[in-house]
């Protein structure tokens, strides 16, 4: 079984502060992890993905996340907010064994604002 | 990047019709697509896996009479919502990954489809 978590449905920041989404997984065997980003009435892109290979994941748009085991987590970071940035966010998991045939399982999502 | 594409990206229907929404894998093929449901500020639900040239496999609790899915081809799925209520109307998203050996590939997202049931 699998699940993700992410601790905050809203988080605000100011133009030009660091963002911090936090996420939080359970697994019973080693996980595959993403950070998607949703736009308005959009579908989903992904900003970074986690597949046991570096722990510190870089994705587009200066988003990176780090993949820390011993603290379940792979929480998002942005060393300086844009206004652009502002969005839904979902952190998603897959583990096991993947033919491509398996759905992601998504976090309840947290929608970052960014202040002027 | 691979791409899934969806349509239409929006729809307004009255109560008691049927309206059908397509998914499209443009540059892979896509021997499972998923359907997903997503209310208004919340996450998204995983409503049914399609299967090419297979049933559907539906999660518990969506009514496979109501939600028809059909994956006749391997970059195509629909969905059919059929005899449409008000409480159908959602936004609608679809997904597949690409088959790839031996690891996890992310996956592709349609655009997603707006549903208004009137």
């Amino acid at each position: 079984a699998q699940s993700v978590t992410q601790l905050g449905s809203h988080v605000s920041v100011s133009e030009g502060a660091l963002v911090l989404l936090r996420c939080n997984y359970s697994s019973s065997v080693p996980p595959y992890l993403f950070w998607y980003v949703q736009y308005p009435n959009q579908g989903l892109q992904l900003l970074l993905k986690y597949t046991s290979a570096a722990t510190l994941v870089k994705g587009i748009n200066g988003f990176e996340a780090e993949f820390k085991k011993s603290e379940t987590s792979f929480h998002l970071t942005k060393p300086s907010a844009h206004m652009s940035d502002a969005a839904e966010y979902f952190c998603v998991v897959i583990a096991g064994m993947d033919t491509g045939r398996r759905a992601l399982t998504f976090g309840s999502g947290t929608r970052l604002q960014v202040q002027p | 990047g691979a791409v899934v594409s969806q349509h239409p990206s929006w729809v307004i229907c009255k109560s008691g019709t049927s309206v059908k929404i397509e998914c499209r894998s443009l540059d892979f093929q896509a021997t499972t697509m998923f359907w997903y449901r997503q209310f208004p500020k919340q996450s998204l639900m995983l409503m049914a896996t399609s299967n090419e040239g297979s049933k559907a496999t539906y999660e518990q609790g969506v009514e496979k009479d109501k939600f028809l899915i059909n994956h006749a081809s391997l970059t195509l799925s629909t969905l059919t919502v059929t005899s449409a209520h008000p409480e159908d109307s959602s936004f609608y998203i679809c997904s597949a990954r690409p088959p790839r050996q031996g690891s996890s590939t992310e996956a592709f997202f349609g655009q997603g489809t707006r549903l208004t049931v009137v």
